[in-house]
């Protein structure tokens, strides 16, 4: 069955500061991954995603992402965080190639971003 | 714009009633989404509807029940069955159902049962 998990609930780092927020995944298929955001009281909103193109993705607010079959990881980066990044990231596999593609989230990783 | 709306943003209820929460999308999506979110555990699937007149099960259903009378709304009703409905509510559509589309969500409804 596949799963996703999110190695860390909680990150903080300092404003101008790289950002990585770690993900590893199982999946029986080719899976197709994203990375959604939320802020407080907020809907989720699509960062990014892989499908099985290019393994390394560019998503928005300059965040991007490298699918590693062979560490089976999906790591989120920016390489310099601002303070409207503070914000709770969920990491999602989908792998059900041709039928419903229920989404399964990972826990979450809060970040947090300092003066 | 085109998108999803979930209405109200905020809701309180007594023990023992049925509620109902809306969600409406005007993106032309087939496919809609369920989903409660609990502080530390992500987001879990309540049902999904792949076309009108259809739905299924997912994770968690028990306590729920769904309608998807017309393509672009999917109201659930938290019934008085669900034993700790108190939660954040949030809908989602898709164009498909198929795994590489995305979804897009909703800004959610906050369910308080007292």
């Amino acid at each position: 069955a596949q799963s996703v998990t999110q190695l860390d609930s909680h990150v903080s780092v300092s404003e101008g500061t790289p950002v990585l927020l770690r993900c590893n995944y199982s999946s029986s298929y080719s899976p197709s991954l994203f990375w959604y955001v939320q802020h407080p009281n907020k809907g989720l909103q699509l960062l990014l995603k892989y499908t099985s193109a290019a393994t390394l993705v560019k998503g928005i607010n300059g965040f991007e992402a490298e699918f590693k079959k062979s560490e089976t990881s999906f790591h989120l980066t920016k390489p310099s965080a601002h303070m409207s990044d503070a914000a709770e990231y969920f990491c999602v596999v989908s792998d059900r190639e041709g039928s419903q593609g229920n989404l399964i989230f990972g826990k979450g990783t809060k970040l947090s971003v300092k003066p | 714009d085109g998108g999803i709306t979930q209405s109200p943003k905020y809701l309180f209820r007594k023990e023992g009633q049925n509620v109902t929460l809306s969600c409406e999308q005007n993106l032309n999506h087939d496919a809609m989404y369920w989903y409660r979110q609990d502080p530390g555990q992500g987001l879990r699937l309540i049902y999904y509807s792949q076309i009108v007149n259809d739905f299924q099960k997912g994770d968690i259903a028990e306590g729920y029940s769904v309608s998807r009378e017309k393509k672009e709304s999917f109201p659930l009703t938290v019934t008085s069955a669900q034993k700790n409905p108190t939660a954040f509510y949030l809908c989602a559509s898709s164009k498909t159902s198929s795994p590489s589309y995305e979804q897009y969500f909703g800004p959610g409804t906050r369910l308080t049962v007292t």
